[in-house]
């Protein structure tokens, strides 16, 4: 068990182009999260999967964002018309319920930057 | 207001000083009370969890939480460079309620040799 991974770490777009980045959990755990976190800031909740059930979404995923998780492993958060504002680390998480209560193993991040 | 506040920093103490690292909070549904340390670059970790009031000790660390107060501490003794991160504090509504975490800003601290 390798932990979270996520693909790619670093990615550069012009503002308006459309980007997708890909988490992959550990393999037993059935609930993956995504937060964005920006310089100097603590990490935000995005959204919640329960298996590939989306069970929670926050405001800050506005109609630009959509996150999937088809078949309860990966799962993907694209960006539609990237906006500068959006330059952020994305952070997956996933967890397992029954072990340390909502103990979430993060990933390293895919780092965005919009030009 | 943020639902949890914690101060930025960043701080810098002399290895093996004590260090004291504080969040507050408003939310009173937060049941699950943790600590994760990020390094540069990195994505969190967890370092200590705490449910409801109390203390918590493990090695060097210390978590101590006071629900009256909406408080949250962490101790460090005997500081070591290798402590050298940003300190993040977490907070979850848990069983019932949200899964989401709610974090702190993070407090940045450096160990001097």
């Amino acid at each position: 068990d390798t932990g979270v991974s996520q693909d790619p770490r670093h990615k550069i777009t012009k503002r308006g182009q459309n980007v997708t980045f890909r988490c992959d959990p550990i393999s037993e755990h059935n609930r993956l999260y995504w937060y964005r976190q920006t310089l100097g800031q603590g990490p935000e909740f995005l959204t919640y999967f329960q298996n590939e059930a989306q069970l929670e979404k926050s405001r800050l995923l506005s109609d630009r964002f959509s996150a999937e998780r088809p078949k309860g492993s990966f799962s993907t958060l694209e960006i539609q018309h990237t906006e500068q504002g959006d330059s952020a680390m994305y952070l997956c998480a996933s967890s397992q319920p029954g072990l340390v209560p909502y103990e979430q193993y993060f990933g390293p991040g895919t780092r965005l930057t919009v030009t | 207001q943020k639902e949890v506040e914690q101060d930025p920093g960043p701080l810098s103490v002399p290895e093996g000083a004590i260090v004291s690292l504080n969040c507050t909070y408003s939310n009173s549904a937060f049941q699950y009370f943790m600590w994760y340390r990020q390094y540069s670059r990195k994505g969190p970790e967890l370092l200590m969890y705490t449910y409801s009031s109390g203390n918590k000790e493990d090695g060097r660390f210390t978590a101590q939480v006071d629900k009256s107060s909406k408080y949250i501490s962490l101790f460090i003794r005997d500081s070591q460079p290798s402590d050298s991160a940003t300190y993040l504090c977490a907070m979850s509504e848990g069983i019932q309620g949200a899964q989401k975490l709610v974090f702190g800003q993070g407090t940045r601290l450096t160990i001097n040799p």
